[in-house]
């Protein structure tokens, strides 16, 4: 059970617009600690596409945008491509726990 | 570039223990701090903690708190990860990544991984 709630899946056609949630608490996101984003395909290692709540990593392309409100934060796509077929995680730090917490991951597919 | 080089594939007995290492290159490896993350079969990546590589702190999850040591060598720019009482629930990649203590900037380097399997 993680901290941080992400659906499990999203699916949408390609050229479409995509929103992955990514729900918190009064102890994380909430607080006003910066929410990250990460792509991981498959067998590779994570990588950055979203840092500071909206900020985009040198490369990563202006397709990916992200937002935070409340105790909620989102990853948009637009767009779609079938490359963006994969897991997307986001991160955060929790003060209660004194830790860095991930969602549970979302599987998009491009339909 | 930034790299971050992980060493080789681990077999493990129950009750055993690892050290992966993290050798850095492209960057001032004091300047950021270094987090360790695995993420066993299936499932989503789990924290387990960070060193700062200027102060040598530590900031491990709490669930693995009295098993793993985080480490860290300046002279040669690699970070170490210990975890000791392996058992088969340990079995996961475990990456290293750079950055973690500040909260504003994400993890924006990852190692290739360190796949760590825990069987009798």
């Amino acid at each position: 059970q993680s901290v941080l709630t992400q659906p499990p899946s999203v699916s949408g056609a390609p050229g479409q617009r995509v929103t992955i949630s990514c729900t918190g608490t009064n102890s994380n996101i909430g607080a006003g600690y910066h929410v990250h984003w990460y792509q991981q395909l498959p067998g590779t290692a994570p990588k950055l596409l979203i840092y500071g709540n909206t900020n985009r990593p040198s490369g990563v392309p202006d397709r990916f945008s992200g937002s935070k409100s409340g105790t909620s934060a989102s990853l948009a796509i637009t767009g779609l491509q079938a490359e963006d077929e994969t897991d997307y995680y986001c991160q955060s730090y929790d003060s209660s726990l004194g830790a860095v917490i991930f969602g549970g991951g979302t599987k998009l597919t491009v339909l | 570039q930034v790299r971050l080089v992980q060493s080789g594939t681990e077999v493990k007995k129950p009750g055993a223990s690892v050290k992966v290492s993290c050798k850095a290159s492209g960057y001032t490896f004091t300047n950021f701090d270094i987090s360790w993350v695995r993420q066993a079969p299936g499932q989503g990546l789990e924290w387990m903690g960070w060193i700062s590589t200027s102060y040598g702190k530590t900031n491990y999850a709490q669930k693995l708190q009295g098993r793993v040591t985080m480490t860290t060598d300046t002279s040669t720019s690699t970070a170490y990860m210990e975890l000791r009482s392996l058992h088969s629930d340990d079995t996961a990649v475990y990456y290293c990544a750079k950055g973690g203590g500040s909260t504003s900037s994400g993890l924006d380097f990852w190692g290739q991984g360190t796949t760590v399997t825990v069987s009798s």
